[in-house]
């Protein structure tokens, strides 16, 4: 079965700081798509990634899709605060087959 | 003003009864699905349903039931057959199964 892992699973940076979270997939993926959930909250869809080595923007947030389809990474560029959450790949293999990453939990500090 | 409800937000329940936990979309969405968040282990899917009156399992679906009688609609059973039902559990909707989720706000399910 499809076995996806997301590293790393905490993170504390300093305000200003940049931070990378990562998500690998043991099968190559139709798509995979990124989450924010903020503490006590519920997870908010950020973005699909769909082509081989697409690489999307969303102001300092900058998302990859690996050229074998089979990873992902979301790298946030000079945190801040509203940055805090814990963030979720969710990568589609499919035939239905939908796996949720553990989560990377950033914590920033100020 | 569109979106997913989930009702109550919190519940509590003793050990050997079943529960039913709401979940209405008004976004006409066709697929919904329905999660298990335990703290360290991120989502896990239970169950999810692409069309009316069809409903597939997901990976941890022992313990549980779901119908799925109207679009809107996609209700979960927690049966006392589920060992460990204290979780937060999501509910969610996707204009078809492969496009992005819609969550609600959750119940936080208490079995004591």
């Amino acid at each position: 079965g499809q076995q996806v892992m997301q590293i790393p699973q905490y993170q504390h940076v300093q305000e200003g700081e940049d931070f990378t979270t990562y998500c690998n997939s043991s099968t190559t993926l139709s798509n995979i798509q990124w989450y924010k959930q903020r503490p006590g909250g519920h997870p908010v869809f950020l973005i699909q990634l769909v082509k081989s080595g697409e690489v999307k923007k969303q102001k300092r947030l900058t998302f990859q899709f690996g050229e074998a389809k089979k990873n992902s990474s979301l790298h946030i560029t000079a945190t801040q605060t509203t940055d805090v959450g814990t963030y979720f790949c969710l990568c589609d293999g499919g035939y239905q087959k939908v796996t949720f990453g553990i989560g990377t939990k950033l914590q920033v500090i100020p | 003003d569109g979106g997913i409800t989930q009702s109550p937000k919190y519940l509590f329940r003793k050990e050997g009864q079943n529960v039913t936990l709401s979940c209405e979309q008004n976004l006409n969405h066709d697929a919904m699905y329905w999660y298990r968040q335990d703290p360290g282990q991120g989502l896990r899917l239970i169950y999810y349903s692409q069309i009316v009156n069809d409903f597939q399992k997901g990976d941890i679906a022992e313990g549980y039931s779901v119908s799925r009688e109207k679009k809107e609609s996609f209700p979960l059973t927690v049966t006392s057959a589920q060992k460990n039902p204290t979780a937060f559990y999501l509910c969610a909707s996707s204009p078809q199964t492969g496009s992005e989720q819609y969550f609600g706000p959750g119940t936080r399910l208490t079995v004591t």
